[in-house]
């Protein structure tokens, strides 16, 4: 059974930092794009970045280029979002998720809280 | 980055049928945006219900089928259940990157 588990999330006060991760099992993680999507309360799905399965490609949202930073472990099948400099509208629950053709599946979310 | 636009709702009979589009700022969908559909329902993450355009996972009911309709992606629900009730979202590829849609609530009643 594919499964991916977001931790990481937290309260944090505007400017701060923040580093989520996704643990994955189930499935061959090293071969897989990854993504991350949040979704702010009242609002739509947002992608945020994604990475290539070995790491060496990554892409970002606007909103977010500059201060955020996707990365992953392939011997610990695990994913990671970097992120600095965080603001109000940052505030959203973070889904790690893969779009793989054969899996499809996201994690159940980590909530982060950008607030004084 | 590209704005991807969906109906914002959308009411089906049960038993009924209804179309949701995905239209891109940047000019017509094609097959070659990868067009994804999810489901997410309140309090739930989203589920991934159409990916390439028309493809369905083992776990997408046969009601939910995806396709390109006059420029758009389209994700057509067949024999609508209560079930069914939920804010779904198109996704597409663009320039390297993805674009979600603003979402299209369906409410069946």
């Amino acid at each position: 059974e594919v499964q991916l588990v977001e931790s990481g999330g937290s309260l944090v006060q505007p400017g701060g930092s923040l580093r989520l991760s996704c643990a994955a099992s189930g499935f061959t993680f090293s071969s897989s794009w990854m993504n991350w999507v949040r979704h702010a309360p009242g609002k739509g799905l947002v992608w945020v970045s994604r990475i290539n399965s070995d790491g060496s490609n990554t892409r970002y949202a606007d909103s977010v280029k500059g201060r955020f930073t996707i990365s992953r472990d392939n011997a610990k099948n695990t994913l990671h979002l970097q992120m600095n400099s965080l603001r109000a509208e940052d505030t959203a629950v973070y889904y790690c998720a893969t779009l793989d053709p054969h899996y499809g599946s996201w994690g159940q979310g980590t909530l982060v809280t950008v607030s004084s | 980055q590209a704005v991807v636009t969906q109906e914002p709702s959308l009411t089906v009979s049960p038993g009924g049928t209804v179309t949701l589009t995905c239209g891109s700022s940047t000019g017509a969908v094609t097959s070659g945006h990868y067009p994804y559909w999810f489901q997410q329902k309140p309090g739930q993450a989203p589920r991934t219900l159409i990916y390439d355009t028309s493809n369905r996972h083992s776990w997408t009911p046969a009601r939910f089928s995806g396709s390109l309709l006059g420029g758009k992606a389209a994700l057509t629900l067949s024999g609508a259940q209560p079930e069914d009730e939920a804010e779904y979202y198109c996704l597409i590829t663009h320039s390297g990157a993805y674009v979600f849609g603003t979402g299209t609530k369906v409410t069946v009643l």
